[in-house]
């Protein structure tokens, strides 16, 4: 069975600081791994993906498949960054998304 | 381009009512989506359509649901009878899928429906 599991619920950080939103999951097969944002009154809108390896925003997020984790990173986070923020898997060839529960991270002045 | 566009924003119902949720994706794209948010739940995908046509429909609940696509730019899904348990934000995402493999979905606005 597939599975996403972002273990805060909730994510408090100053401004400047750095900060790691965690994402793990389960999946036999080959997975392709997704982060999607949710800004205030926006709507839920593709961040990054694994197969693209670039940077959006300042964040990054490396796929490991020995530890079946997808953690989003970034060194130096900004209030702007406030937001909600999903992890969700595919597999490989399908078009369905499984998405985690999300984390709420705030960045504070 | 508006997006993804979805109808009512908000509705109230009372309990046994049917309910109608609409969204019209994003002109051209041929996958289309909808979803289900609850608190306790998180995001969960009901059903997805590609060039129309049902693909899965296995995160559908229970019968009282339904979702339609009778063409490329209109989708509805339907609750009958509504139940308090209903409650929940529902989004509609849209997609342009080449061969296999998940390609961006764009999310509409939500509806979120209130079971009294």
């Amino acid at each position: 069975a597939q599975r996403v599991t972002q273990p805060e619920k909730l994510l408090s950080v100053f401004k400047g600081a750095p900060v790691e939103l965690k994402c793990n999951y389960s999946y036999s097969g080959s997975p392709e791994l997704f982060w999607y944002v949710q800004y205030s009154r926006q709507r839920l809108q593709l961040l990054l993906r694994h197969i693209s390896r670039e940077s959006i925003k300042g964040f990054t997020a490396d796929l490991n498949k020995g530890e079946t984790s997808f953690h989003l990173k970034k060194p130096f986070a900004q209030e702007e960054d406030s937001a909600m923020y999903y992890c969700a898997l595919s597999g490989s060839g399908s078009e369905k998304l499984v998405f985690g529960k999300g984390t709420k991270l705030t960045v504070n002045p | 381009d508006a997006g993804v566009i979805q109808s009512p924003r908000h509705e109230v119902t009372e309990m046994g009512q049917e309910v109608t949720l609409r969204c019209k994706p994003i002109s051209g794209h041929n996958s289309l989506f909808w979803y289900r948010q609850t608190m306790m739940r998180g995001l969960e995908l009901l059903i997805y359509f590609n060039n129309n046509v049902p693909i899965d429909d296995s995160g559908m609940p229970e019968d009282r649901f339904s979702a339609k696509m009778p063409n490329a730019s209109f989708s509805t899904l339907k609750i009958q009878p509504s139940e308090p348990r209903d409650s929940a934000v529902y989004f509609c995402a849209s997609s342009f899928v080449v061969g296999q493999g998940n390609n961006e979905q764009f999310f509409g606005p939500g509806t979120r429906l209130t079971v009294l």
